[in-house]
């Protein structure tokens, strides 16, 4: 158990809709950062937010956002979800001046029929 | 941050060491190697990581090369739960800022 807690566990959702994915890091970790992890793709980065400001951005698309609220957990939203959308979402986070040592959650597994 | 290099997939008899190798022919004099991997769609777990001393800890040894431009990973007495995608990732160590960068990793399967 790494410490982070991730929900929900498995979304089913449609086209067009939007979902809000939780995340609630270790405790005491400043850090939280977002990955997607589809077929094709790998792991990919997201965003990272620190102590509740937006850290540093990957490939996330205009449609996905995120925010860090002031008891540290934090919030994935996609809109209008597109059929590739469909990934796993995991949530990491790490300590102060620890980027490099990150702990992952179990992930939400999206389903976009 | 570095590029790394790790073969596509290994196979380890049960009971065996496990040696997993990584090249990053061109990592930097502040850069740290890092390694984690990933059992079947679960999240990835961070397993050790180093700067050029080997390092040891309860679930693996890292073996760095003089030279930093390649390390190996040693699982000491693999087991069917160490069946995983291990990841070689280089990056600088802590600050606040900044994702890990992986790669395909290696794949690793125990065998019985």
């Amino acid at each position: 158990d790494s410490g982070v807690t991730q929900t929900p566990k498995h979304l089913i959702t449609a086209t067009g809709q939007r979902v809000t994915l939780r995340c609630s890091p270790r405790s005491g970790d400043l850090s939280v950062y977002w990955y997607q992890q589809s077929l094709d793709q790998g792991l990919q980065f997201l965003i990272q937010y620190y102590n509740g400001e937006e850290r540093a951005k990957g490939n996330i698309l205009e449609r996905f956002s995120a925010q860090q609220f002031p008891d540290l957990h934090s919030e994935l939203n996609l809109s209008s979800l597109e059929l590739g959308d469909s990934a796993l979402y995991f949530c990491a986070s790490s300590g102060y001046g620890r980027a490099g040592t990150q702990y992952f959650g179990p992930g939400t597994r999206l389903t976009v029929l | 941050d570095a590029k790394t290099t790790q073969p596509t997939s290994m196979d380890c008899a049960e009971g065996r060491a496990a040696n997993l190798p990584c090249n990053h022919s061109t990592i930097s004099g502040n850069e740290y190697v890092y390694w984690y991997r990933q059992i079947h769609s679960q999240g990835p777990q961070y397993i050790i990581h180093g700067l050029k001393n080997n390092e040891t800890n309860e679930m693996a040894s890292l073996i760095i090369t003089e030279d930093r431009k390649s390390s190996t990973l040693i699982l000491p007495h693999a087991t069917l739960r160490d069946t995983a995608v291990y990841y070689c990732i280089v990056r600088n160590y802590g600050g606040s800022q900044g994702n890990l960068i992986f790669g395909k990793g290696t794949k690793l399967s125990v065998k019985p």
